[in-house]
C-alpha cells in the first residue's frame, strides 16, 4: 500500500482552537484512514472515509477527501489537551490479497497548549 | 485495552541475547502485523500474516524471526540484535481485507525494546 504524507509535521495551538492537518497521497485509493498515537503508545483508528465520500464526521472530527487532488484533511474542532498526539493518515487500495499492511508517514505532531 | 495485548511492554537486551515479543488478539481477526517505530522515522511495516500464512516480509534482517502459530497469536523472535534495532515494536490485527475492503487495523500498546 502507498504511504500518505502528512502536513504540517508539527502544529501547536491553544486549547479550544481548531486544528487542521492535511494528507497527500499519490495513487488511487479505496479509502483513507486517520489514526492517532499518544506518546509511546499504539495507534488508534479514528475515522475512515471511502473514495466515493467527500466528507465525514465523527464527534469533533471532520474529514474531507478530494480524490482529484489526492488529498485529505482532518479537522479537530474545539481542541482539548487530551488531543495532544501524533496523527497519521493511511491511504488504502485493496490489492485482492488476504491482508494488506497499511503504510504510514511521519505524521503530524499536534500540541494543544492549555 | 484495545483487544490486542503485547508483552513485554519494555525489554532491555544485550546484543547476544535471544528474546521474544508476544502479541495476542481476542477480536476474531485473521490478519496480524508487526511494525517497527524508530525515533524520527515513519512506521515500518515488517511482517504481515493472513490466516497464519506470512504474506509480506519487507526486507527485514534475519535477526528478526516472526512466528504465527494461530490467528490469535503472533511472536517476534529476536537474536543478535544491534543497538539500532532499539525501537517501539507495534503489533496490529485486522479482519481479512477481502471481507470488507476496509482493512482497519487495531494496534497493541507496543513493546519498547532497548538493545545495549
Amino acid at each position: 500500500s502507498q504511504q500518505g504524507e502528512e502536513d504540517p509535521q508539527a502544529l501547536s495551538i491553544q486549547e479550544g482552537e481548531n486544528a487542521t492537518m492535511n494528507c497527500s497521497y499519490k495513487t488511487s485509493i479505496n479509502n483513507l484512514q486517520w489514526y492517532r498515537q499518544n506518546s509511546g503508545r499504539g495507534l488508534v483508528h479514528l475515522i475512515l472515509i471511502r473514495s466515493n465520500e467527500r466528507e465525514k464526521h465523527s464527534g469533533r472530527l471532520r474529514v474531507t477527501l478530494d480524490t482529484s487532488k489526492k488529498s485529505s484533511s482532518l479537522l479537530i474542532t474545539a481542541s482539548r489537551a487530551a488531543d495532544t498526539a501524533s496523527y497519521f493518515c493511511a491511504p488504502y487500495m485493496y490489492s485482492g490479497g488476504g491482508a494488506d499492511g497499511l503504510t504510514f508517514g511521519k505524521g503530524t505532531h499536534l500540541i494543544i497548549q492549555p | 485495552e484495545t483487544g490486542v495485548t503485547q508483552t513485554p511492554r519494555h525489554l532491555v537486551m544485550g546484543m547476544t541475547n535471544k528474546k521474544s515479543l508476544k502479541c495476542e488478539q481476542h477480536l476474531g481477526h485473521n490478519a496480524m502485523y508487526w511494525y517497527k517505530q524508530s525515533a524520527k522515522k515513519p512506521l515500518e511495516l515488517m511482517f504481515v500474516y493472513s490466516l497464519e500464512e506470512r504474506v509480506e516480509n519487507n526486507s527485514v534482517p534475519s535477526r528478526f524471526s516472526p512466528e504465527c502459530p494461530n490467528s490469535s497469536h503472533l511472536f517476534l523472535h529476536l537474536h543478535t540484535l544491534q543497538p539500532e534495532d532499539s525501537a517501539l515494536y507495534l503489533c496490529a490485527s485486522s479482519p481479512r481485507a477481502g471481507y470488507s475492503g476496509a482493512n482497519v487495523l487495531t494496534f497493541g500498546a507496543g513493546s519498547r525494546l532497548t538493545v545495549l
